[in-house]
């Protein structure tokens, strides 16, 4: 089955900076990879999303870039803010609705 | 439109007992996941379904069971409880099987004793 590894399992940026998250994932066919934010105590929430067939894709402060043949994918949330304070994670799908997840990463922005 | 409702909220139980969780999706999905959060595990897919049909089933054993009803709305039934079932359960509505966004309601937070 698939198997989505992510990256770092915690980190940690002054406000303003730039933040990074990796993952991989090990089947070819998954083609589509959401991305969530969980805040504590709170439910997951979808954040952004990329399919297979589109390599980047920018929303406001929030960009995610695939790379099919490396069979990874990755987030990247630019002029951070405390409110991004939060655990995050990557998924992945090959069929239907069930997504495969990460480990998570906690993102700490410190003000 | 509102969003995924979960109920109960919170939930004790003693080992060997049976729960039922239940969750009503987005009005107009028809697709509900549910899913196992805890600490150890991270968050695992349980199980699909679509039209009152089971779509996937995670790697959980048979004591994890679910349904859907006609009107979208599904429960998830987990039996002879154990300690280790203790964990934050989520259910997400999307609107079809073709890798629609799921969005997640707030979970039932079940405590095995």
């Amino acid at each position: 089955g698939e198997n989505v590894e992510q990256h770092p399992s915690t980190l940690s940026v002054q406000e303003g900076d730039s933040a990074v998250i990796k993952c991989t994932y090990s089947d070819s066919a998954s083609n589509y990879f959401p991305w969530y934010k969980q805040e504590l105590g709170k439910r997951p929430q979808l954040i952004i999303d990329i399919r297979s067939n589109v390599g980047e894709k920018k929303d406001q402060r929030i960009a995610v870039t695939l790379n099919k043949t490396a069979k990874h994918f990755s987030l990247h949330i630019t002029e951070t803010q405390p409110e991004d304070s939060a655990v995050y994670f990557c998924a992945a799908s090959n069929a239907g609705n069930m997504l495969t997840f990460g480990g998570g990463t906690r993102l700490m922005v410190k003000p | 439109k509102a969003g995924v409702t979960q109920t109960p909220r919170y939930l004790i139980k003693t080992r060997g007992q049976q729960v039922t969780l239940s969750c009503s999706p987005i009005s107009g999905h028809r697709s509900v996941s549910w899913y196992q959060q805890t600490p150890g595990q991270g968050l695992q897919f349980l199980f699909e379904y679509f039209s009152e049909t089971q779509r996937n089933k995670g790697n959980f054993p048979g004591r994890f069971s679910g349904r859907q009803f006609s009107n979208s709305r599904s429960e998830m039934n987990v039996s002879t409880l154990e300690l280790g079932d203790s964990a934050l359960y989520l259910c997400a509505s999307s609107l079809g099987v073709r890798q629609y966004e799921q969005y997640f309601g707030p979970g039932t937070r079940l405590t095995v004793t």
